[in-house]
């Protein structure tokens, strides 16, 4: 079993609609999560960290379900913009970030 | 300013060939990191260093070796390059505090023919 998952999708949204998936990781002493987006044919940036009370930047909410050992990332009003592959870190003592494989995002018109 | 920046963005060598990326970061972390994307998109860690020492060293062939001589710089050396060496890797940087998240350079695609 890999150490973090996630639905590799695609998920195909209508532009205007809400998209919401999870993360799930094996590891329960991780101490951070975070959810990060990658473009194709760049880098990995940062979206938002996950706080366990969950937390909201604009039209993306994340939360963080430490029973279940899971994470969620939930984007209201999807945009054109916001197609790209989603990306859950899980960090462990030593600094270890742990990446999922990604989670593709079609927001179509 | 770019954060972290690493070079070549582009790199493509024959198969027995040695090769070197080289990153830096400006951002004042402790920490920096070697990661590898392969074709199916898993990013996956090489290695960590920590103020210059190594901190995780990820089941990667000895041929690959890191080497960082100051915690701004981490340098990747690849010897005798194999085909299943292509892929795009990525040097990251942060601080060691639990909730401080990766920055990311641009980039290396390396192509091994």
């Amino acid at each position: 079993r890999k150490e973090v998952e996630q639905d590799p999708g695609p998920f195909n949204v209508p532009e205007g609609a809400t998209v919401a998936f999870n993360c799930t990781y094996s590891n329960s002493a991780s101490q951070s999560f975070f959810w990060y987006r990658q473009d194709c044919r760049k880098e990995p940036k940062l979206l938002m960290s996950v706080y366990s009370s969950g937390n909201e930047d604009g039209r993306f909410t994340a939360q963080l379900n430490r029973a279940s050992q899971y994470i969620s990332l939930l984007i209201r009003d999807s945009k054109l913009s916001d197609s790209a592959t989603y990306l859950c870190v899980a960090k462990a003592a030593g600094n270890k970030l742990t990446f999922g494989g990604g989670t593709r995002v079609l927001v179509k018109p | 300013d770019t954060a972290v920046s690493q070079t070549p963005k582009y790199l493509v060598t024959q198969m027995g060939n040695d090769k070197s990326i080289k990153c830096e970061q400006n951002l004042g972390h402790d920490t920096m990191y070697w990661y590898k994307q392969d074709s199916k998109k898993f990013l996956k860690i090489m290695f960590s260093y920590n103020n210059k020492e190594l901190i995780i060293n990820e089941t990667v062939p000895n041929r690959f070796s890191p080497k960082s001589p100051d915690k701004a710089h981490l340098n990747l050396h690849i010897n005798s390059l194999e085909l299943g060496d292509s892929a795009v890797y990525f040097c990251a940087s942060s601080q060691s505090s639990y909730n401080s998240p990766l920055h990311f350079g641009n980039g290396t695609r390396l192509t091994v023919t």
